[in-house]
């Protein structure tokens, strides 16, 4: 049961122009949410994150937005450069009680092209 | 530059015949994770340790064992490899603090013939 959602496995984006990747989630004790981006033949690395009290967080070019009533985040990458080119995977966890570890739920990633 | 490592990149291995997939890290980090990923799929939690403490996802198969002998190492044993096993292998570090991100090394890729 696939909890984190990423319903299209594909974006393709013109340089310069906005890249926006949507992930949906069902679990509403979901408390952080994290994107990480994965290039061929590299493991996944960590982009940007973002807390459940907050609604959006900003890094340079990257913006995750969090709307905890449709349960729906979004990474927004802008202007959109070739070397983003890569697959993103958005991730949420729960913190159990008690625990320290947050468990990281992924969805299957959505691979962004960007053209020149 | 501290990291996590795996070891071998690719590993091809015959049916049923035991391997083992390694990590090592210098982030000094509490946790370790090891996840499965098959071709667009999610990557999936096998198990994690914290620090010592071994924690079993409840639908990793029993055919999975790891091994952490201390803080910087972590192995993963596949007891008799089926062919559905064939898959990217990664293993992750964390703190463990609520939203640590995990930091991955660059996987393993094991096929079964």
């Amino acid at each position: 049961d696939q909890q984190v959602k990423q319903n299209s496995p594909s974006l393709s984006v013109q340089e310069g122009r906005i890249s926006i990747l949507n992930c949906d989630y069902t679990n509403s004790m979901f408390d952080y949410f994290l994107w990480y981006k994965k290039y061929p033949a590299e493991g996944p690395t960590f982009l940007i994150s973002i807390s459940s009290i907050k609604d959006k967080n900003e890094d340079g070019r990257f913006t995750v937005f969090l709307n905890k009533s449709a349960k729906h985040l979004s990474l927004h990458i802008v202007p959109s450069q070739p070397g983003d080119s890569a697959v993103y995977f958005c991730a949420a966890s729960a913190e159990r009680r008690g625990s320290t570890l947050g468990r990281l739920y992924f969805g299957r990633g959505t691979q962004l092209t960007v053209w020149p | 530059d501290a990291m996590v490592i795996q070891n071998p990149r690719y590993q091809v291995t015959q049916f049923g015949k035991p391997v083992t997939l390694s990590c090592s890290q210098t982030l000094n980090h509490n946790v370790m994770y090891w996840y499965q990923q098959k071709s667009s799929q999610a990557p999936k939690l096998l198990f994690h340790y914290y620090d010592k403490d071994f924690n079993n996802e409840a639908d990793t198969p029993d055919n999975f064992q790891s091994r952490r002998p201390n803080t910087s190492f972590c192995f993963l044993d596949i007891r008799s490899p089926g062919l559905g096993d064939a898959a990217m292998y990664l293993c992750a570090t964390s703190r463990g603090g609520a939203g640590s991100p995990l930091h991955f090394g660059n996987g393993t890729r094991l096929t079964v013939t």
